[in-house]
């Protein structure tokens, strides 16, 4: 099945600091990717959308100059956290949807677990 | 706005069958995903409903009725391991999915 990594798995920052989080698609084409962050006993919300080659779509509340999104290929996205604080802390997790298996499938990368001190 | 609706917590025996139930109002209807999640992990696919009436795969199935907004997963054959957080999301107008909160379901033996 179609494969999605995150890079780093865990990671822990200074507040003030910028954290950079890979997302890549292993087997397939990922024309459109999601960043969600998830705090704990919540669900998942969807923090911005982003297509390959274009401005990423933020969702209302989002500071776009403080999550940086970059797709710049069909296999990689990076979500930046710029100036961490410690609320920023929660479990980031991207999903990605293309060219693999149906066409109504979005697949989860295993998340990342920020920790701002 | 959009809202999806499921219980918080549920907890079954071993080997008994769970149903596990979602509401949802959101803006379009583009599909009903269940995934399942372990603490710490992403979620895995569970099924998918667009049309309505009841897929079955495996010891799982998903039934979906789109008039009345609800959908249930069914787990049968209750496992240790099936123990999680079971979430419901559905693919709105954006074709951006929406999930809800999740139900946490502990397995007892």
């Amino acid at each position: 099945g179609a494969v999605v990594s995150q890079h780093p798995s865990r990671v822990i920052c200074k507040s003030g600091t910028s954290v950079k989080i890979e997302c890549r698609s292993l087997d397939f084409q990922a024309t459109t990717m999601f960043w969600y962050r998830q705090f704990p006993k919540q669900s998942l919300m969807l923090m911005a959308t982003s297509n390959e080659g274009s401005k990423a779509t933020y969702e209302q509340g989002v500071e776009k100059d403080k999550f940086l999104i970059n797709h710049a290929s069909l296999t990689l996205s990076t979500l930046t956290v710029t100036s961490a604080h410690p609320e920023d802390s929660s479990f980031y997790i991207c999903s990605a949807r293309g060219l693999a298996g149906a066409s109504y499938e979005q697949y989860f990368g295993p998340g990342t677990r920020l920790t701002v001190t | 706005g959009q809202n999806i609706d499921q219980p918080t917590e549920m907890t079954a025996t071993e080997g008994a069958i769970v149903q596990i139930n979602c509401t949802y109002q959101t803006s379009g209807f583009n599909g009903l995903f269940w995934y399942q999640q372990h603490a710490g992990e992403a979620p895995t696919f569970l099924s998918y409903n667009v049309l309505d009436g009841l897929e079955e795969k495996g010891r799982f199935s998903s039934f979906l009725s789109r008039s009345k907004g609800y959908s249930y997963l069914l787990l049968k054959e209750l496992q240790m391991k099936d123990s999680a957080s079971y979430l419901c999301a559905v693919r709105d107008r954006g074709n951006k999915l929406v999930f809800g909160a999740g139900t946490i379901l502990r397995v007892k033996s």
